[in-house]
């Protein structure tokens, strides 16, 4: 059973601290991805990864970094948050050459 | 870049009714469109798929259409009940040769069933 945790459940920051949210999936997949979800506009990709150290900016990339060090883990980091990046954030991943997505619980952002 | 629209943002129904929720692709190239359902504090998780060269896919109560000319596609959910009231998505997807495989998401429709 694919198992894809995510390091917390909920986080409240303030206005331009250095954010890190932690993925990491067991099955062995070579791509993570990094999506927030907000309420009308569904899900939309900030970054992914199909190999350790290898990334590409999705549609919203804008504030946002990634981390991948080692193929079970792929971190997302916001360099200077700001309150409009208070979101869920959702992780995922997938086999290469395969289609299906496996997502985390999901982190509730706030940026107060 | 693809864009997937997706109506009715919600959706009530009545239990044993049918549901249907539709959402229109721009690349014509994209070739997979999976649906997620997503119950209240839960993650999403893939319910249903179909490829383009398929114009229909059941699994039981559930069935995804599509139309590449029109370039949209449909989920029906027939005899509905309690369980599946959830927030739905769908996405496009078009096959790369490397690399991960891109899902563009929809906007989401919240469906519910009332008993």
């Amino acid at each position: 059973d694919v198992k894809v945790t995510q390091s917390s459940r909920y986080l409240v920051k303030r206005t331009g601290e250095k954010v890190f949210l932690e993925c990491v999936q067991d099955m062995d997949h070579e791509n993570m991805f990094w999506y927030r979800q907000d309420p009308g506009l569904g899900l939309r990709l900030i970054y992914f990864s199909y190999d350790v150290k290898m990334k590409e900016k999705g549609d919203i990339p804008e504030g946002y970094s990634v981390s991948r060090e080692k193929k079970e883990r792929f971190s997302l980091i916001l360099e200077s948050a700001s309150t409009n990046q208070t979101s869920m954030y959702l992780c995922a991943s997938s086999l290469i050459g395969r289609n299906e997505q496996f997502f985390g619980p999901g982190t509730r952002l706030t940026v107060l | 870049g693809e864009n997937v629209e997706q109506h009715p943002s919600t959706l009530s129904v009545q239990e044993g009714d049918s549901a249907v929720i539709k959402c229109t692709y721009s690349d014509s190239a994209s070739n997979y469109f999976p649906w997620y359902k997503q119950e209240l504090g839960k993650r999403p998780q893939l319910i249903i798929d179909i490829r383009s060269n398929v114009g229909e896919k059941k699994d039981q109560r559930i069935a995804v259409t599509l139309n590449k000319t029109a370039k949209h596609f449909s989920l029906h959910i027939t005899e509905t009940q309690p369980e599946d009231s959830a927030v739905y998505f769908c996405a496009a997807s078009l096959t790369r040769i490397q690399g991960a495989q891109k899902l563009v998401f929809g906007q989401g429709t919240r469906l519910t069933i009332n008993p």
